[in-house]
């Protein structure tokens, strides 16, 4: 069955940069686009940017844009999302998200499988 | 303040109908197809539920249905069992120029 499992929880000081992964399983990795989205405390969610199947194009959130990079490992079956220069509002929950298409800038659009989230709280 | 404006909770008694609405505009729910809707409980991951608005993926009971009419989306739950506890957010992609979906501020379905 598909799985996307994320890594641990993370604790930065803000400025850091952080980087979190998204092992994928079950199906056949380089088939799929992969996209992120995170939620703050009491917010709702929120679209960051994704990755297509060739790990060449992506395209991003204009919010997040200079500060988050979404890469991909074929080897290892895991997607990461690096975002820098923490700050104290960045503290969320990051989940991947696959859609069912190679190229995540067309459609469908809508995400059939996500990962646990994970994490990241920024403190002094 | 999300993009999309769905009520903040909605209750129910066992066997009966509830519908949560999620309202946008002619630049996402109201321009296309594209709205999804997914269950989550706090720790695990959403699950999909519907997606193009009424479409359900293999696996989701059939209790679980979409509609749309102009700029409002709806997911209809029908004869509401205790699982169905959770929250619910609906997204609905977009043609801003600065992101690609948006999304609801989300719906506590609680069963009494």
């Amino acid at each position: 069955q598909v799985q996307l499992v994320q890594s641990g929880a993370e604790v930065k000081k803000p400025g850091a940069s952080v980087k979190v992964s998204c092992k994928a399983s079950g199906y056949t990795f380089t088939n799929y686009a992969m996209h992120w989205v995170r939620q703050a405390p009491g917010q709702s969610l929120e679209w960051m940017g994704c990755i297509n199947n060739d790990n060449v194009n992506t395209r991003y959130s204009q919010k997040f844009q200079g500060r988050v990079t979404i890469t991909r490992d074929i080897s290892a079956s895991t997607v990461y999302m690096g975002l820098s220069s923490l700050r104290y509002e960045d503290t969320a929950v990051y989940f991947c998200a696959r859609v069912p298409s190679k190229v995540a800038t067309f459609p469908p659009y809508y995400f059939d499988y996500w990962g646990q989230g994970t994490l990241v709280t920024v403190s002094s | 303040q999300s993009a999309l404006t769905q009520p903040a909770s909605v209750s129910g008694s066992p066997g009966q109908s509830i519908t949560i609405s999620c309202t946008g505009t002619s630049r996402d729910v109201g321009g296309y197809n594209y709205v999804s809707w997914y269950q989550h409980h706090p720790g695990k991951a959403p699950k999909l539920m519907i997606y193009e608005v009424t479409n359900r993926p293999s696996g989701v009971s059939s209790r679980f249905s979409g509609s749309k009419s102009a700029n409002t989306a709806s997911l209809t739950i029908s004869g509401l069992q205790a699982e169905d506890e959770g929250d619910y957010y609906c997204t609905s992609y977009t043609s801003s120029s600065t992101l690609d979906y948006v999304f609801g501020a989300g719906t506590k379905v609680t069963v009494l």
